[in-house]
C-alpha cells in the first residue's frame, strides 16, 4: 500500500468550478509539498507546509497534521489549470515520498 | 539562473547499451535526487546525494550508478540498458532543511 494515497485519480470540471484534490498519507511527517506537472512539462512546486493553511492565487493548501490529510483546493479553475497534481511527503530524512498524482483537466 | 537542467532532454538506446545522465544546478544545492516516473506510478527515488563526493540508495537502484564529483553536478550512468529503464528521469536539487525540491525538466529514455 501506497504511503500516500491522493484522490481522486482523475477530475473534470468546468472552468469557473472550485475543485478540492485530497491526499492523505499513513507516516508522521516533516513536510507535504503539493506540486504541479504540465502534459508533456516538468515538475514545479506550488506549496510546501508543515501547518495550517497556504494560498497563492487562486490556489489554497490546508494540511491537518492530526488526521495526516491535506486538501489542494483551486477557486474559480481554469483550463490552464489543466495538469497533473503530486502531493508528496517528508519524514524524518531527506527524502521525499509521492502520490500517484491527480489527473485534472479543466474544460472550457 | 538556469535552475536545475538536464542533458539530454530525449534519448533511444538499444538493450545493452551504456549512456550518463547529467543534472546541473546553480543553486549551491546540497542535495540532489534523480527520480523515474512511471505511467500509474509516483516518481521514485533512484539515488540521492546529500554533498559532494556522497551517494546513497533510494528506492530502485538496481541498473544505475551515480557520482557527485562536483556539488553542482549529479551524475546518473545506465552500464546496460534494459527495456525496463525506459521512463522519464527527473532530477532535482534542494537545500538541506525542509525547504522544497526543484526539479529540472526532465529526460525521456526509450530502450529498445
Amino acid at each position: 500500500k501506497n504511503e500516500v494515497e491522493q484522490s481522486p485519480q482523475n477530475l473534470t470540471a468546468q472552468e469557473g468550478e472550485f475543485i478540492t484534490i485530497n491526499c492523505s498519507y499513513s507516516v508522521g511527517i516533516s513536510a507535504l509539498h503539493w506540486l504541479q506537472q504540465h502534459p508533456g512539462g516538468g515538475i514545479v512546486s506550488l506549496f510546501m507546509l508543515s501547518s495550517g493553511k497556504k494560498k497563492h492565487g487562486r490556489l489554497i493548501a490546508t494540511i491537518n497534521i492530526q488526521e495526516k490529510h491535506s486538501s489542494l483546493h483551486i477557486t474559480a479553475s481554469h483550463p490552464r489549470d489543466s495538469a497533473v497534481y503530486i502531493c508528496a511527503v517528508k519524514g524524518s530524512n531527506y527524502k521525499l515520498t509521492f502520490g500517484k498524482g491527480t489527473l485534472l483537466t479543466v474544460n472550457p | 539562473n538556469a535552475g536545475v537542467t538536464q542533458t539530454p532532454k530525449f534519448r533511444v538506446l538499444k538493450t545493452g547499451q551504456s549512456m550518463t545522465l547529467l543534472c546541473a544546478q546553480d543553486m549551491n544545492h546540497e542535495y540532489m535526487y534523480w527520480y523515474r516516473q512511471d505511467p500509474g506510478m509516483g516518481l521514485r527515488l533512484i539515488h540521492y546525494s546529500v554533498g559532494e563526493g556522497t551517494t546513497a540508495k533510494g528506492e530502485v537502484p538496481d541498473g544505475y550508478n551515480v557520482s557527485r564529483l562536483k556539488k553542482q553536478n549529479f551524475l546518473l550512468g545506465l552500464e546496460s540498458a534494459a527495456p525496463s529503464q525506459t521512463s522519464v528521469y527527473f532530477c532535482a536539487s534542494s537545500p538541506p532543511d525542509l525547504g522544497e525540491q526543484f526539479f529540472g525538466p526532465g529526460t525521456r529514455l526509450t530502450v529498445l
